[in-house]
């Protein structure tokens, strides 16, 4: 059974850097195909993907935040860790980590329950 | 990026109706196409892969339908516990990208 859990500070000032981690269990980011993404969602707004990184240290990032992503990998630790430079209280939502299947068409098949980040003076 | 359209926003309906919810790409996704629930509160759901793949422990009543750019997600008999809001998602290239959701009520 795949688990993943969401961790990180509930509130951060503008212009701070936000650090979230994902630790995860059932699966093991060295094997071949495996994908950890971000995916967020502003209060009441739609899903927005961020970043993925695969097994193979392969990393993706959405276009309009890349310049302040990243995304790394710790496959002993089980952990995937997003950083996230320069916050602006319209980054505040939740984050949700989720597993992307290996095989293909991909979907993300497990989710953490979220962690909710407010960004505020 | 490929750009995933949902409308409407929000449909009313009542328990036992049929219901359609519409998803278009921007260009031809081929099969990678996913739909996902999220009660208020909760994280997603994965309901449909690869259009009309039910995912483990999904009702029957729920189907998915399309190729190309347009797609369906459809409930046969709407159930109390199926009011929440749906999204679409494609997974044909990077980055991926979701639909803006719609959301199902109570009529």
């Amino acid at each position: 059974q795949i688990t993943l859990k969401e961790s990180g500070p509930t509130l951060v000032k503008p212009t701070q850097t936000l650090t979230l981690t994902c630790t995860f269990s059932g699966f093991s980011l060295s094997t071949n195909g495996v994908g950890v993404g971000w995916i967020r969602q502003p209060p009441g707004k739609a899903l927005e993907w961020l970043a993925l990184v695969f097994w193979n240290d392969d990393k993706h990032y959405s276009p309009s935040l890349k310049s302040r992503l990243t995304i790394t990998k710790d496959t002993s630790k089980n952990q995937v860790v997003l950083t996230m430079t320069n916050v602006d209280p319209v980054d505040t939502a939740t984050y949700y980590c989720t597993h992307e299947t290996t095989v293909t068409p991909r979907r993300f098949d497990s989710w953490g329950q979220g962690t909710l980040v407010t960004v505020s003076s | 990026d490929i750009q995933m359209t949902q409308s409407p926003s929000s449909l009313s309906a009542s328990v036992g109706d049929r219901v359609t919810i519409p998803c278009r790409a921007s260009q031809s996704i081929s099969d990678y196409l996913n739909w996902y629930q999220q009660k208020p509160g909760k994280a997603p759901k994965l309901l449909i892969y690869a259009v009309s793949s039910l995912q483990s422990g999904v009702p029957s009543r729920f189907s998915g339908s399309g190729s190309g750019t347009d797609f369906t997600l459809t409930i046969s008999s709407l159930q109390p516990e199926d009011f929440a809001t749906y999204y679409c998602q494609q997974s044909y290239s990077l980055p991926r990208t979701f639909g803006q959701g719609t959301k199902v009520e109570i009529k």
